[in-house]
């Protein structure tokens, strides 16, 4: 079965500053799609960026960008310059490339920015 | 992407009640998703709803607990059953992932608390 680990349960950032969260999967498949999901304090599930398994440039979206490493099965993503409004839980997520195959999540990683 | 309206948003249940979740979807989508987000929790699915076919439901969930319909291609329900305060979640809809390159997206989440 496919696991996902976030092992930050939490960190901080100050305002316009960098900060990486980390994610790694355990899978057999290759083929495969890799997510960040925000959950602000209201509570809705927001798609940040996705990560194909085959593509080997990492995603970006804005000041959102990831650091795919396939052989490590590591997934971190980086936000810059940091806006009060980034703070959330932020959730790794991983699919298999089936069709309509489910989510599997990490714990989250709840992130604090500071002014 | 979907727009994904769940009903109702919040709602504070006695113990042994029974409350149904709405989920509308504002296009037609092949699968929808029913996950329960405990208290600091990450997400856990609890089933996949197909049109026309009964709801396929994950380790730990059975469908006395929580019966899923799915009537047509726009529309689920989820109902949580003889409620206990363990079932005191947060229940998200989401669809998307018919197409293995399409993500998931999520309504905005049901706040269940129960008494």
């Amino acid at each position: 079965a496919q696991t996902v680990t976030q092992s930050q349960p939490e960190m901080s950032v100050q305002e316009a500053e960098t900060v990486t969260l980390s994610c790694t999967y355990d899978t057999s498949e290759s083929d495969y799609y890799l997510f960040w999901y925000k959950q602000p304090p209201s509570r809705q599930m927001i798609l940040v960026i996705r990560q194909e398994a085959y593509k080997q440039q990492n995603a970006t979206e804005n000041r959102f960008s990831v650091n795919f490493q396939k052989a490590a099965k590591s997934f971190s993503l980086k936000i810059s310059d940091s806006q009060l409004g980034d703070a959330a839980m932020y959730f790794c997520a991983y699919r298999t490339g089936t069709s309509g195959s489910r989510l599997t999540f990490g714990e989250g990683t709840q992130l604090t920015v500071n002014p | 992407s979907a727009v994904i309206s769940q009903k109702p948003s919040r709602d504070i249940c006695q113990r042994g009640t029974s409350l149904t979740i709405q989920c509308q979807v504002d296009s037609q989508v092949t699968m929808m998703f029913w996950y329960r987000q405990q208290p600091g929790q990450s997400l856990t699915l609890i089933a996949t709803a197909n049109q026309g076919s009964e709801a396929t439901y994950e380790s730990g969930f059975v469908i006395d607990k929580f019966p899923i319909s799915r009537p047509n291609l726009t529309f689920s329900t989820l109902t949580v059953s003889n409620m206990s305060p363990e079932d005191s979640s947060i229940y998200l809809c989401s669809v998307g992932g018919g197409e293995t390159n399409q993500p998931q997206h999520f309504g905005d989440g049901t706040r269940l608390s129960i008494l």
